[in-house]
């Protein structure tokens, strides 16, 4: 398996504008996980799927922020309108039970 | 908020001396685990200790678990340059809902 990709590895949009991050999680694992990294708030837990089934958003940070899964093997997170201080690596991991694989990451800088 | 509190936030140490990295958590777990993060790039698994397991070896790395004081640490012995990198502990509750602390970053000076 590739393990957990991530798409695209870098985006630069401005405010206002919509940004859609995707995923596909490594085949067989039940849980996915979308995780925001800064400097400032470290590594933050946005949601979780279990079997495609959003389990806990609580910590997305607002209403732009929406997340969905239509299948085993994709997920995608949006945001609209972005906003300056959603600038952030997004980080999606895959697990099945335990440990947690992650991808490479999404830098999104919004301007 | 953070479940897991790592400490130190930084560690800077000479290469071939050990690195010992705390966690403390504030709520019952499943398992605990332990990720490596290289700048600029996803974490890494290292190891995962359950709640009913109070030590585990892996390689260079050691992880000890106490429940009672809701605390882990990781070990890590003979350090090379290599082992640069911040190090998470994340735990795993109910759902297998997995949070991550603040992280330890570490610099082994060669």
């Amino acid at each position: 398996d590739a393990g957990v990709i991530q798409s695209p590895r870098h985006e630069v949009t401005e405010m206002g504008q919509e940004v859609t991050l995707r995923c596909k999680p490594i085949s067989g694992h039940d849980y996915l996980f979308w995780y925001r990294q800064t400097m400032m708030r470290g590594l933050e837990l946005l949601i979780y799927f279990n079997n495609n089934v959003p389990i806990d958003d609580s910590g997305m940070p607002e209403d732009r922020f929406s997340a969905k899964m239509p299948n085993a093997s994709f997920s995608t997170l949006k945001i609209q309108p972005s906003e300056p201080r959603d600038s952030a690596v997004y980080f999606c991991a895959s697990s099945e039970r335990g440990e947690a694989f992650f991808g490479q990451g999404t830098r999104l800088t919004v301007v | 908020s953070q479940q897991g509190e790592e400490d130190p936030q930084a560690l800077s140490i000479q290469e071939g001396e050990n690195a010992t990295m705390n966690c403390s958590y504030k709520t019952s777990i499943n398992n605990l685990q332990w990720y490596r993060q290289n700048s600029g790039r996803g974490l890494v698994h290292l190891i995962l200790i359950r709640s009913n397991e109070r030590e585990k070896h892996s390689g260079r790395l050691r992880v000890t678990l106490d429940t009672s004081k809701k605390s882990s640490s990781l070990l890590i012995t003979a350090s090379r340059a290599a082992d640069t990198a911040s190090y998470f502990c994340a735990t795993g509750g109910g759902g297998f809902k997995t949070i991550f602390g603040a992280g330890t970053r570490l610099f082994v000076k060669a």
